[in-house]
């Protein structure tokens, strides 16, 4: 798979169940992002989660890393229809800021009310 | 909570017109970027920006294709001669070291 791919590609689920989308990559990386996309719109930083992390949370998001594996999950609890959207994961390979994301194919998530 | 600025929120331009897409980053940010999206597509790095020049580019980013801050807010990306492929929502993002990008809420470019 490319750098920075999504499974599934698309998610459907009822409001108020949990959703789990995975990012898997190549390269070594400096940290993994998240980021959402409303359809046409810009996108919205989530999370970032850096290599030595194994675990992050931020409000309904639960993001994970496994390094040896090179695999993140992104899990947005007790969702809501507002959540509907596509969401990203981006790998940065470098920490001097001139290394360039390098973004996944997305999964689309749309939470049915 | 500061924000990258891009203008125009869509830009309708013919085929060889000569484009000029602008953003405004934050203005503590060392770092500047230019994606772009082919509708449906995934998200895909064009340019970095760093110290007054090009840190890195892609293949996409071939003669047509430019980059400028002209001033201390402006971040400018000029397309010579559009084709329809160019066809894209592009977006600029900014950051400091210690920090993740922000991302504007992108230009749509549509070529006809």
């Amino acid at each position: 798979s490319q750098q920075g791919e999504e499974d599934p590609q698309a998610l459907s689920i009822q409001e108020g169940e949990n959703a789990t989308m995975n990012c898997s990559y190549k390269t070594s990386i400096n940290n993994l992002q998240w980021y959402r996309q409303n359809s046409g719109r810009g996108l919205v930083h989530l999370i970032l989660i850096r290599s030595n992390e194994r675990e992050k949370h931020s409000g309904r998001l639960r993001v994970t890393l496994d390094t040896s594996k090179k695999s993140s999950s992104l899990l947005i609890t007790a969702s809501r229809a507002a959540d509907t959207a596509s969401y990203f994961c981006a790998t940065d390979a470098g920490d001097t800021g001139r290394r360039a994301l390098t973004f996944g194919s997305g999964t689309r998530l749309q939470v049915q009310p | 909570e500061p924000e990258v600025t891009q203008t125009p929120s869509h830009q309708v331009t013919q085929m060889g017109q000569e484009v000029i897409l602008r953003c405004v980053p934050i203005s503590n940010h060392l770092y500047f970027y230019w994606y772009r999206q082919i509708l449906g597509q995934k998200v895909e790095f064009l340019v970095s920006f760093y110290n007054n020049e090009i840190s890195e580019k892609s293949e996409i980013f071939d003669d047509q294709f430019s980059v400028e801050r002209p001033d201390g807010s402006n971040f400018t990306l000029k397309i010579r001669s559009t084709k329809l492929e160019d066809s894209a929502m592009y977006f600029c993002a900014s950051r400091d070291r210690a920090q993740g990008y922000t991302f504007g809420s992108g230009t749509r470019l549509t070529v006809v």
